[in-house]
């Protein structure tokens, strides 16, 4: 039983580089999300989803892309990566986004250096 | 957006319980309350969830108030592996999706 599949786990990127951290979810859920964490400031959801074809901002969304063409996928894209993007990322899952009865499961996370 | 308030650190021994208070004064009655916890740099990992009555699973017991304004999360034995930064978060309903906002957390320490 996978759960919620991050990769790559380390990443490091130059300024202005673009890549795609992968989040899989194998649970069959309907809600995905992204998170960035940094230094003392808790975890900040950057992107979620709550079906595919269905994406929202957060409250960071600026300098990311994301979408959702399967249940089971919801990369994140930096498109031009800044060094203000160090940090470490984490995709969640659940079920039936509108219930709140339904815990959010997260992936191990990505450490992502922009130099 | 509903906050919660939680103390920066706590110390516990081992083996005593551990009492984590958390204070969501401006819950709404549909929102629940969950706990995680994130050892070292790990992904945050669950641990319970509530929404008026008090809970319990193999990992900790939640304790919220008649209210809904503040609660409790109990380890009723830390062990050292029990070290970690836990998080007690509001569940939003935001009209058109639900969403969880974490705060800075509490960093439990366990000690000998």
């Amino acid at each position: 039983n996978a759960g919620v599949t991050q990769t790559p786990k380390f990443q490091v990127l130059k300024t202005g580089q673009s890549m795609t951290l992968q989040c899989a979810q194998d649970m069959n859920h309907e809600y995905m999300s992204w998170y960035r964490q940094d230094p003392g400031m808790g975890l900040r959801l950057i992107h979620y989803s709550v079906g595919a074809g269905i994406t929202d901002q957060g409250e960071v969304p600026n300098g990311y892309n994301v979408s959702r063409s399967t249940t089971e996928d919801f990369p994140l894209r930096l498109l031009s990566a800044a060094p203000s993007q160090t940090s470490v990322y984490f995709c969640a899952s659940s079920y039936n986004p509108e219930s709140g009865n339904s815990p959010l499961h997260f992936g191990n996370g990505t450490r992502l250096t922009v130099t | 957006d509903a906050k919660t308030t939680q103390p920066t650190s706590m110390d516990c021994a081992e083996g005593r319980a551990a009492n984590l208070p958390c204070n969501h004064s401006t819950i709404s009655g549909n929102e629940y309350v969950y706990w995680y916890r994130q050892i070292h740099s790990q992904g945050p990992q669950y641990i319970i969830h509530g929404l008026k009555n008090n809970e319990t699973n193999e990992m900790a017991s939640l304790i919220i108030t008649e209210d809904r304004k503040s609660s409790t999360l109990i380890l009723p034995h830390a062990t050292l592996r029990d070290t970690a930064v836990y998080y007690c978060i509001v569940r939003q309903w935001t009209g058109t999706a639900s969403k969880l906002t974490f705060g800075t957390g509490t960093r439990l320490q366990v000690t000998l």
